[in-house]
């Protein structure tokens, strides 16, 4: 069964500095997608990043970077610069594209998140 | 990017009522949608994942009689708790795939049973 775990449940990080946020996750299939997302206190979900597991390259976009290890399983957020305003729940998700090619059904899973609070 | 909206964004209801929250894709043809339950400071939990014009496909704990989803047009998909409990009281959110590998969320339902 797929898995995703991210074992920091509240992180601290001073404005400007740079912190990651750990992700790691357990799946048997070869073809599949990780994605990052951001939950603020209004309660939407905002799209940060996404790394397909045959992608060579970390993925970035803008202060967010993707620090993939394949063999490792892991998947862990980097906020460089961070700013009062990324304070909020971050959650790391997978998707199994295996599963579109098999059968119709197709899921996303999402880790327990991680709480971080950007200080002044 | 694509817009999602959920209606309603809240809803207050008395037990044993029928609660309807619809998510459409405003901009786009949505195949597949999922249905979040998320508990205050928990993470999302999948619900089931809702195909347009065939029956949804349950997580194992969901019961599909008390959660019962439709996903009758390529844009609109609704879930209905039927006969709503305190414990029914969460927030829902749903979420449509894109083209490739996006995901589009909306904005969440807020449901409150007293």
């Amino acid at each position: 069964a797929q898995k995703i775990t991210q074992t920091q449940p509240g992180m601290f990080v001073q404005e400007k500095e740079a912190v990651t946020l750990d992700c790691t996750y357990d799946t048997s299939d070869q073809s599949y997608g990780l994605f990052w997302y951001k939950q603020p206190s209004s309660g939407e979900m905002i799209f940060l990043i996404y790394q397909g597991s045959y992608d060579e390259q970390n993925a970035t976009e803008g202060r967010y970077s993707l620090n993939f290890q394949k063999a490792r399983k892991s998947a862990n957020l980097v906020i460089s610069a961070s700013q009062l305003g990324d304070s909020a729940m971050y959650f790391c998700a997978m998707r199994d594209l295996a599963s579109i090619m098999k059968t119709s059904y197709d899921k996303v899973i999402f880790g327990p998140g991680t709480s971080l609070s950007v200080i002044p | 990017g694509a817009v999602v909206s959920q209606h309603p964004s809240w809803v207050i209801c008395k037990s044993g009522t029928s609660v309807k929250i619809e998510c459409r894709s405003l901009d786009f043809q949505a195949t597949t949608m999922f249905w979040y339950r998320q508990f205050p400071k928990q993470s999302l939990m999948l619900m089931a994942t809702s195909n347009e014009g065939s029956k949804a496909t349950y997580e194992q704990g969901v019961e599909k009689d008390k959660f019962l989803i439709n996903h009758a047009s390529l844009t609109l998909s609704t879930l209905t708790v039927t006969s709503a409990h305190p414990e029914d009281s969460s927030f829902y959110i749903c979420s449509a795939l894109g083209f490739s590998y996006e995901q589009y969320f909306g904005p969440g339902t807020r449901l409150t049973v007293t």
